[in-house]
């Protein structure tokens, strides 16, 4: 089974601390992805990778960060984080060829106060 | 971004119900899949639909791709209490640039009453 893992199920951080999110797939996906979920919202996606040190904006990446050193690892980062980021952070992965099913972490819950 | 419009916003729903959800764009996709959210997880793929026309079904559930490209249904029958959840619809298109991005609606969150 494809298994995508993100580091913190829950986090409480300060307005204007940098904020590392980490996600990392055991499938060898070349695509890797970062969504914020928020009520009535949906999924909206704020960074793309679709191979190792290759990154594209999404929908809302005004804010965010990412990285991708190795295959398996993307990381979004949060500069300088804000109360308006409070939310809830899901990563994804996707192998490159077939389906465009993605396949989800669990989650990541922040909250910044 | 593109959007999709995904309806209705909420379900509250009777066990042994059955259910319809669906989800319009605007524009033309090549691929459409519907995945569901348990509480305090990921979502899960459900069904992926890949030709205009196409009716799958999974169990209790089943899902059609529009005929216009633009349009895609759920239904689910027989409710049962494991149901509760978000359900999302996405659609995809095979641009290579694309890096196989999904647009996602916003979500169904489907109550089931015992």
């Amino acid at each position: 089974d494809v298994k995508v893992t993100q580091s913190s199920r829950y986090l409480v951080k300060r307005t204007g601390e940098k904020v590392f999110l980490e996600c990392v797939q055991d499938m060898d996906h070349e695509n890797m992805f970062w969504y914020r979920q928020d009520p009535g919202l949906g999924l909206r996606l704020i960074y793309f990778s679709y191979d190792v040190k290759m990154k594209e904006k999404g929908d809302i990446p005004e804010g965010y960060s990412v990285s991708r050193e190795k295959k398996e690892r993307f990381s979004l980062i949060l500069e300088s984080a804000s109360t308006n980021q409070t939310s809830m952070y899901l990563c994804a992965s996707k192998d490159l060829a077939g389906s465009y099913e993605q396949y989800f972490g669990p989650g990541t819950r922040l909250t910044v106060t | 971004g593109q959007q999709l419009n995904q309806s209705p916003q909420s379900m509250f729903i009777q066990e042994g119900e059955d259910v319809s959800m669906n989800c319009t764009s605007s524009s033309i996709f090549n691929t459409w899949l519907w995945y569901k959210q348990d509480p305090g997880e990921g979502p899960v793929l459900l069904i992926a639909l890949y030709k205009a026309g196409e009716l799958t079904s999974n169990g209790r559930l089943t899902a059609q791709f529009g005929i216009t490209r633009k349009d895609s249904f759920l239904n689910i029958s027989a409710s049962i209490p494991s149901d509760v959840g978000i359900y999302f619809c996405a659609g995809s298109k095979t641009y290579n640039t694309n890096a196989g991005k999904s647009t996602f609606g916003d979500g169904t969150t489907l109550t089931v009453k015992p």
